[in-house]
């Protein structure tokens, strides 16, 4: 079974500009999230889709953050502009509505300087 | 929503010794409580988890105890090894219902040999 895709594995931007991460879920695993981990902390869950509706974006700062999971497949995070806080690790994640646990990506690390 | 915090944020033991993380969460609904080690610069992985019909639940050198009375569950290691030196995430999520995960804020382990 393939695993969770993610690219790109780095990025690092200037603050005010703009980035882009994309995301593969496994196969047949409606739900996917994105996650951001800045260093020393847990992740924190920015949004979850199940297929390609919104669950749940209540911790996502939608004047800078913005997702979308069109065809309930893939799925892109857009940050613009960004800012230096937001340098972190993205990390996406999917799961099957009623197995154990989730399957998480290599991340994207993304510095803004 | 959802709050899980975990404790201690640092743990060192030697080698052989047993190793202790604690997590509590708020909400009554969580039924589901998985647990991720995380090496430096990788993806969390999920090492053992537990529903709330279960007490406790071992792997070999691991095992999990859930308080459903109290929201507490924790993560027992026993004759620690240096490769067992992480960091350590408590969850909890509702699964059936929005199965959105929250993190504790991690527990970094060192396993002096």
């Amino acid at each position: 079974e393939a695993g969770v895709a993610q690219s790109p594995r780095y990025k690092i931007i200037e603050k005010r500009q703009s980035v882009a991460f994309w995301c593969n879920p496994i196969s047949g695993h409606a739900t996917l999230y994105w996650y951001q981990q800045i260093l020393g902390q847990g992740p924190k869950l920015l949004i979850q889709f199940q297929n390609n509706g919104v669950v749940d974006d209540s911790q996502l700062p939608k004047d800078r953050f913005s997702a979308e999971r069109l065809k309930g497949v893939d799925s892109t995070l857009k940050i613009q502009p960004a800012k230096l806080e937001d340098s972190a690790v993205y990390l996406c994640a999917s799961s099957a509505r009623q197995e154990n646990g989730y399957t998480f990506g290599s991340g994207t690390r993304l510095t803004v300087v | 929503g959802e709050n899980v915090e975990q404790h201690p944020s640092t743990l060192s033991v030697q080698e052989g010794d047993s190793a202790v993380i604690k997590c509590t969460y708020s909400d009554s609904a969580s039924n589901y409580f998985p647990w991720y080690k995380q090496e430096l610069g990788k993806r969390p992985q999920l090492i053992i988890d537990i529903r709330s019909n279960v007490g406790e639940k071992k792997d070999q050198r691991i095992a999990v105890t859930l308080n459903k009375t109290a929201k507490h569950f924790s993560l027992h290691i026993t004759e620690t090894q240096p490769e067992d030196s992480a960091v350590y995430f408590c969850a909890a999520s509702t699964l059936g219902g929005n199965n959105d995960m929250r993190f504790g804020a991690g527990t970094r382990l060192t396993v002096k040999p």
